[in-house]
């Protein structure tokens, strides 16, 4: 079976761009969870969708959101981007919304200029 | 506020040795507990988990403890190996929460041969 898979895995982009990040998760999953990782803040969840609809939402700005469509695949947008949001953005998907283990893709590396 | 900490940045063992590594958590509502792995530039795999019902949970050579009074859990390796050298997450979650983890900073295991 597939694994999680993240697209793109590299992007460089410069401030007050906006960016979409999507993400395919395992087969037969149907939770999308969104998680930030950086040097100084460690892994921090961004949000997570299940039946295409946000479930949980961690502390982040509007600028980030995300949807989920009815194939389970997900998508986050950043709009406006600043310098801090140059982060590794996971993804990790779960067989259902009180599913606890969570299969992560190999991320996208964010980084603004 | 940070709910779920690992202590130890960095831990460094013999081949062959047991490795603890070992992660406190303040809120009382977490009730399931897990385990990541995680090498650079790749998303973290997941190891083993852990409910608030049990007190341990095996799986080969990992074995995670939860000591719910002290609100502190264990994840032991034995025995250690080189490829083991990664960093490892705590993370937990609250049932009325569903997917959303919250992970400590990691604990930078290194195996020597």
């Amino acid at each position: 079976k597939a694994g999680v898979t993240q697209t793109p895995r590299y992007l460089i982009k410069t401030r007050g761009q906006q960016v979409t990040l999507s993400c395919s998760p395992i087969s037969g999953h149907r939770s999308v969870s969104w998680y930030q990782q950086t040097p100084g803040q460690g892994l921090q969840f961004l949000f997570e969708y299940f039946s295409e609809t946000q479930r949980n939402k961690g502390n982040f700005p509007g600028r980030f959101s995300g949807r989920q469509f009815s194939n389970s695949r997900s998508e986050m947008n950043v709009s406006t981007l600043e310098l801090g949001d140059s982060a590794l953005y996971l993804c990790a998907s779960s067989l259902a919304f009180e599913g606890h283990e969570q299969y992560f893709g190999p991320g996208t590396r964010l980084t603004v200029t | 506020d940070q709910q779920v900490k690992q202590n130890s940045p960095s831990l460094s063992v013999q081949e062959g040795r047991i490795s603890i590594l070992n992660c406190d958590y303040t809120n009382s509502m977490f009730d399931y507990f897990l385990w990541y792995k995680k090498y650079p530039a790749e998303g973290p795999t997941f190891l083993i988990s852990i409910s608030s019902i049990k007190d341990k949970n095996e799986d080969g050579r990992f074995t995670v403890f939860l000591n719910k009074s002290a609100k502190h859990l264990s994840l032991h390796i034995v025995p250690s190996q080189p490829g083991d050298s990664a960093v490892y997450f705590c993370a937990a979650s609250a049932n009325n929460q569903g997917g959303k983890l919250i992970f400590g900073q990691g604990t930078e295991l290194s195996v020597k041969p």
